[in-house]
Formats: structure tokens, C-alpha cells, sequence
């Protein structure tokens, strides 16, 4: 399977701030989505993310809060902005497998919002 | 949507017992099944996955089994050792191109030595 790394792997931000969060796969692939994994829960889709198109948001989910980028096969971010507390989450990056609908998970980002 | 449940929320095994986690989903038209295990701290990892054309599937230790009239699919582990102990997410995902996983709310397996 793909190598997929994340930056940064955490982070404290201050309330009203704005984290980018960074995508890298070793390989081409043709989705990658975009997960928030609240603590101590499951995982919730925010967005699929497809070269060349504007990303696709799940119900809950703006573009406004959540602004994704996907410039090129290997790469994507994931904005949260004007972060509040509610925010602290991990944020997971997942991209499609050789098989369908096969997932595999970056290591995510652990984010703390004071 | 989709929606997912997942039971039981935790579950406390001995060693070399074996474990069930069940999942049921509601989109009849789902026809991708995984599981992924979550270590502590770690990214969840796909162990073991079933399509809606089989009815079960084996890998070592690790099988999982569809009904698709019930709409449920669950997860065997035999012989379970103390570092199978993790939180198990189920997932169902749609046909086509949209490939989204919906995940159930997780179980938290103890293996006790």
C-alpha cells in the first residue's frame, strides 16, 4: 500500500487561528478524503477530495470552515478555520487503495484549540 | 445515508478465547465492508475486508462474515492474544464512484492475559 505522511502530526492553536493541515502520498492516487476522529470516537468523513475539482463536503461540513486543496495527484490540505475548542479532533487523511473502495489512513494530526 | 451501528461497545476476552464484534448497516445498496483495528495513538489499519458477492471471508486468525438479507456483517477473531486488544471500527461504503466509508462507533477489545 501507499506510504501517506501528515504535517504537522500535532498542534496547540489558539482560539480564532487557522491550521493547515498537510497530505503526502508516495504514489498516485485518485481519491483522497478527509476524516475527523473527535476523542474517544468514531470517524467522521468531512470531505472527499479529487484532483482538478472542488471537494466534495459531507452534511455538517463547509467549504468556509474546512477549505481543502488538492493541486495534484499526491497531495492535499485541510483548513480549519477560525478554530474553536470544539475543533480539537484528529484530522486523518485517507486515500484509495489498487482495489475498490479500499481505504488506507495517514497517521492524522492531532489538534488542540485553547 | 448510510448509517452503521456497532455492538457491543467494549469487550473483554481471555487469551486464547475468541471475540465477535457485529455491525449492522441501513443502505441496502452498500456493497463494501471493511474493518480497520486502532491501536492507541495510531492511524486505523485495514485488517480485513468483504464485498456484498461473498458471504465470508478468512484471513489467519481474522474472518468476517455478510448477511445481506439482515444487512449485518460481523468479525471473528480465534485464539486471541493480548496484542490483538484495540478499538475495532466497521465501515459500509456505496457502490460507484463516490467510494465514501461510513464507520459504526467502534468496539474496544481487551485481550486479559
Amino acid at each position: 500500500s501507499a506510504v501517506i505522511s501528515q504535517k504537522p502530526s500535532r498542534d496547540i492553536c489558539q482560539r480564532g487561528t487557522s491550521l493547515t493541515i498537510q497530505c503526502q502520498v508516495d504514489s498516485q492516487v485518485t481519491m483522497m478524503f478527509w476524516y475527523r476522529q473527535q476523542p474517544g470516537q468514531s470517524l467522521t468523513l468531512i470531505a472527499t477530495a479529487n484532483q482538478g475539482s472542488e471537494a466534495t463536503y459531507e452534511s455538517g461540513f463547509v467549504i468556509d470552515k474546512f477549505p481543502i486543496s488538492r493541486p495534484n495527484l499526491t497531495f492535499s490540505t485541510l483548513t480549519v478555520s477560525n478554530m474553536s475548542p470544539e475543533d480539537s479532533s484528529i484530522y486523518l487523511c485517507s486515500v484509495d487503495g489498487w482495489k475498490d473502495n479500499e481505504q488506507f489512513f495517514g497517521p492524522g494530526t492531532r489538534l488542540t484549540v485553547l | 445515508g448510510e448509517n452503521v451501528e456497532q455492538h457491543p461497545s467494549t469487550l473483554s476476552v481471555q487469551e486464547g478465547d475468541s471475540a465477535v464484534i457485529k455491525c449492522t448497516y441501513s443502505d441496502s445498496a452498500s456493497n463494501y465492508f471493511p474493518w480497520y483495528k486502532q491501536e492507541l495513538g495510531k492511524r486505523p489499519q485495514l485488517i480485513i475486508d468483504i464485498r456484498s458477492n461473498v458471504g465470508e471471508k478468512k484471513d489467519q486468525r481474522i474472518a468476517v462474515t455478510l448477511n445481506k438479507t439482515a444487512k449485518h456483517f460481523s468479525l471473528h477473531i480465534t485464539e486471541t492474544q493480548p496484542e490483538d486488544s484495540a478499538v475495532y471500527f466497521c465501515a459500509a461504503s456505496p457502490p460507484g464512484s463516490a467510494r465514501q466509508l461510513t464507520f459504526g462507533s467502534g468496539t474496544q477489545l481487551t485481550v486479559l492475559p
